[in-house]
Order: C-alpha cells, then structure tokens, then sequence
C-alpha cells in the first residue's frame, strides 16, 4: 500500500457544484496534514492545513479522519478557477539523530469545473 | 514578499554539461527541499537540508549533489547533465514544527538534450 494514496481523478463537475476528494495515509503516527492545489506547470500552493477538528476557509472545508486514516477536502460552489490538480501532503516524524519530519506527497486528483 | 525564489526559471543543457540550480529564501527557515516534478510521477524529493551547513539525500538523489553554505539559500548542482534528469525541479522551505507548511518557488524548467 502506498503511503500517502489519492484518486487521480479526473473529477469533471460544472460550475456550482459541490465535490470532495479524499486522501488516505498509511501510517497512524502521521502527525499533521495539508492540502496544496497545483495549476498547470506551476508550482503547488498551500490551500489550507488540516486539523483534528476540521476546518473550514470559506467555500473549502477539511476534515481529518484518524480512525479510518483519510483526510478530506471538500469545495461547495464550484468556480472554473478551482480547476487545478490537488495534492495532499502528511507528515511524519522520523525518529533518527536529527528526528526529523518526512513529508510524503500524493500524486494529486485533478479537478476540471466546467461552464 | 519575495518567499522562495528560484533561478534560472528556463535552461536547456547538453548531455555531460554541469549546471547549478540556487534557490533563495526570505523567510529565515531552518527547511529547504528539492524536489522534480515528472508526468505521472509526482513531487519526488532529491535533497533537503535541515539548517545551513547540513545536507540529506531524498528518495532520488543519484546525479545530483546540493549545498548549503547560507541559511538563506540551497545550491542543486547537476555535475554531468542527462536526458534523464529533464524536468521541472521546484525548491520549497518550511520553518520548524509539525504543522509548518512548505512554501514553493515557482520552479525551473530544465532540459537536457
């Protein structure tokens, strides 16, 4: 099982729908959560962290799972402009000499809003 | 309002040239990431470095060697270029703590013919 899985989509919706994409991890300690949205040869951008509670920015809203080891992102009225590639990123601490934290990467789902 | 910036933003190399990649930052992290980026591939990380002077090899290190001599800025070096290593290589820092996010620059485009 990979570590960090998305489905790759793509998700084609119109215009004023309401779509989520899910993101599951394979390793329980993961410690902390994000979601970055990537346009066409661009670099990625965060979207926003993920937190235990979930939270909510406006027409996104995150929700993190720990039972069942996804993370959500779901986007209410859609606009052509969220079409974009969106990637979610885990962290996990290493427990070596520096203890430092890895982050392991989803390939991405790609979303098309349509007029 | 700088953040990550990187340079050259476009390179086109022959197969055996060398070439060095700089990637600056203004935000004072401890953090800095290479990453390339390939079709069907995702971010993979190449090097990263945790403060200035120390250096990590990522999951493809092979071809490439980096540097950070400055806390500011993280160096990725191509000794001997190959087709291979064609891509677009995106540099990312983060401060310390589990919650910080990465900030990217908006990448190099580098082909080697």
């Amino acid at each position: 099982r990979k570590e960090v899985e998305q489905d790759p989509g793509p998700f084609n919706v119109p215009e004023g729908a309401t779509v989520a994409f899910n993101c599951t991890y394979s390793n329980s300690a993961s410690q902390s959560f994000f979601w970055y949205r990537q346009d066409c040869r661009k670099e990625p951008k965060l979207l926003m962290s993920v937190y235990s509670s979930g939270n909510e920015d406006g027409r996104f809203t995150a929700q993190l799972n720990r039972a069942s080891q996804y993370i959500s992102l779901l986007i209410r009225d859609s606009k052509l402009s969220d079409s974009a590639t969106y990637l979610c990123v885990v962290t996990l601490l290493k427990f070596n000499a520096g203890n430092n934290r890895k982050l392991i990467w989803g390939l991405g789902t790609s979303l098309a809003v349509n007029p | 309002n700088a953040g990550v910036t990187q340079t050259p933003k476009f390179r086109v190399l022959k197969t055996g040239q060398s070439m060095t990649l700089l990637c600056a930052q203004d935000m004072n992290h401890e953090y800095m990431y290479w990453y390339r980026q390939d079709p069907g591939m995702g971010l993979r990380l190449i090097h990263y470095s945790v403060g200035e002077g120390t250096t990590a090899k990522g999951e493809v290190p092979d071809g490439y060697n980096v540097s950070r001599l400055k806390k500011q800025n993280f160096l990725l070096g191509l000794e001997s270029a190959a087709p291979s290593q064609t891509s677009v290589y995106f540099c990312a820092s983060r401060g310390t703590g589990s919650n910080q996010p990465q900030h990217f620059g908006d990448g190099t485009r580098l082909s080697i013919l």
